[in-house]
């Protein structure tokens, strides 16, 4: 099973639509995640980072499920600019390195 | 502005060739990576540098060396060259390790013919 894994996509939604990823991670004992964003050939870029309450950044939610160790991104109202390969990424070895999914590509269409 | 900063941006090189990417920062982080990232297998940690002299290896570190000599540099280099290590480099840098931001350079497009 790999570290991280994440929806295969790709998504494809209309403008203005709600879309939910979804990533689940394998090492219990992690303790720091996030999501970051990766646009076509360019490098990839802190979306946000993911509390245990849950947290919420404008039209962006992130949700942690430690029990199910599973992780969320939800966008609401998505925007032609939301179009992009979304990464889940989790804490790895002892805190001193990032383990990334494969990612989740979304389109967002006019 | 520089944040993190790959050098070269594409290369082309012959099986058996040798390279050293270089990747610099003007953060004074602590922690640098190298990760690979090939088609339907994201980013895969090479190797990485928890301070200035030292390094680790990541999931794929064979065929790979690293130096950390100064603080804001992390140079990786391929002593032969294989087709198989054909792949977009990304080398990023972090202030407290996982627990912070990790900071991306733009990536080096290599090619191994």
């Amino acid at each position: 099973r790999k570290e991280v894994e994440q929806d295969p996509g790709p998504f494809n939604v209309p403008e203005g639509a709600t879309v939910a990823f979804n990533c689940t991670y394998s090492n219990s004992a992690s303790q720091s995640f996030f999501w970051y964003r990766q646009d076509c050939r360019k490098e990839p870029k802190l979306l946000m980072s993911v509390y245990s309450s849950g947290n919420e950044d404008g039209r962006f939610t992130a949700q942690l499920n430690r029990a199910s160790q599973y992780i969320s991104l939800l966008i609401r109202d998505s925007k032609l600019s939301d179009s992009a390969t979304y990464l889940c990424v989790v804490i790895g070895n002892y805190g001193q390195n990032f383990v990334f999914g494969p990612g989740t590509r979304l389109s967002v269409l006019p | 502005n520089a944040g993190v900063t790959q050098t070269p941006k594409f290369r082309v090189l012959k099986t058996g060739q040798s390279m050293t990417l270089l990747c610099a920062q003007d953060m004074n982080h602590e922690y640098m990576y190298w990760y690979r990232q090939d088609p339907g297998m994201g980013l895969r940690l090479i190797h990485y540098s928890v301070g200035e002299g030292t390094t680790a290896k990541g999931e794929v570190p064979d065929g790979y060396n690293v130096s950390r000599l100064k603080k804001q540099n992390f140079l990786l280099g391929l002593e032969s060259a294989a087709p198989s290590q054909t792949s977009v480099y990304f080398c990023a840098s972090s202030y407290s390790g996982g627990w912070t931001e990790a900071f991306f350079g733009q990536g080096t497009r290599l090619t191994v013919v």
